[in-house]
């Protein structure tokens, strides 16, 4: 079974600052799917970034990126230039395929500073 | 992105009644959704997945007589709880793949039993 390992319940960052968010996963599959979703007070799930385990390159989304490290399987979220709106609880998740559910860490809540 | 409408977003009802939540895709066909409860400050914990024209799969310890999921067509699952009781007041969020390994959340179902 494979779990996914959010290590930091709550972080703050200053505003305007850079923030990393990390993860860890299990699995003994070779090819995999990995996501941070962001959780705002409205509860509406929203896909921050998406990496594919068989592409070495870090995905990059705007201000979002990720480290990924497919041998120490970590997989951790840099947020730049972080904004008020930032603000939420954020989960990392792992799916093996197609029509398989999300396998969600406990989250982290980050507080964003003014 | 695509959409996935969840309703309702509130409800409220009394000990004992059934609640009927839908998931419905917009602009996609699902042959797979998802369905998962939240408690408060809490991840998100899967409670099984629906398989269109199929029956669905319940994950450990949930109750598939007390959590009826039905998946009739390509764009709607429903989840009724049946005879509820205040143990199973909580969030309850859809999701639906949309192949290529995209997953898209509905915006939720608050449940109060009183």
């Amino acid at each position: 079974a494979q779990t996914v390992t959010q290590s930091q319940p709550e972080m703050s960052v200053q505003e305007a600052e850079t923030v990393t968010l990390s993860c860890t996963y299990d699995t003994s599959e070779s090819n995999y799917y990995l996501f941070w979703y962001k959780q705002p007070p409205s509860r509406q799930m929203i896909l921050v970034i998406r990496q594919e385990a068989y592409k070495q390159q870090n995905a990059t989304e705007n201000r979002f990126s990720v480290n990924f490290q497919k041998a120490a399987k970590s997989f951790s979220l840099k947020i730049s230039d972080s904004q008020l709106g930032d603000t939420a609880m954020y989960f990392c998740a792992f799916m093996t395929r197609g029509n398989t559910p999300l396998v969600f860490g406990k989250g982290t809540r980050l507080s964003v500073i003014a | 992105g695509a959409v996935v409408s969840q309703h309702p977003s509130r409800v409220i009802c009394k000990s004992g009644t059934s609640v009927k939540i839908e998931c419905r895709s917009l602009d996609f066909q699902a042959t797979t959704m998802f369905w998962y409860r939240q408690f408060p400050k809490q991840s998100l914990m899967l409670m099984a997945t629906s398989n269109e024209g199929s029956k669905a799969t319940y994950e450990q310890g949930v109750e598939k007589d007390k959590f009826l999921i039905n998946h009739a067509s390509l764009t709607l699952s429903t989840l009724t709880v049946t005879s509820a009781h205040p143990e199973d007041s909580s969030f309850y969020i859809c999701s639906a793949d949309a192949g290529g390994e995209k997953l898209f959340f509905g915006s939720g179902t608050q449940l109060s039993v009183l």
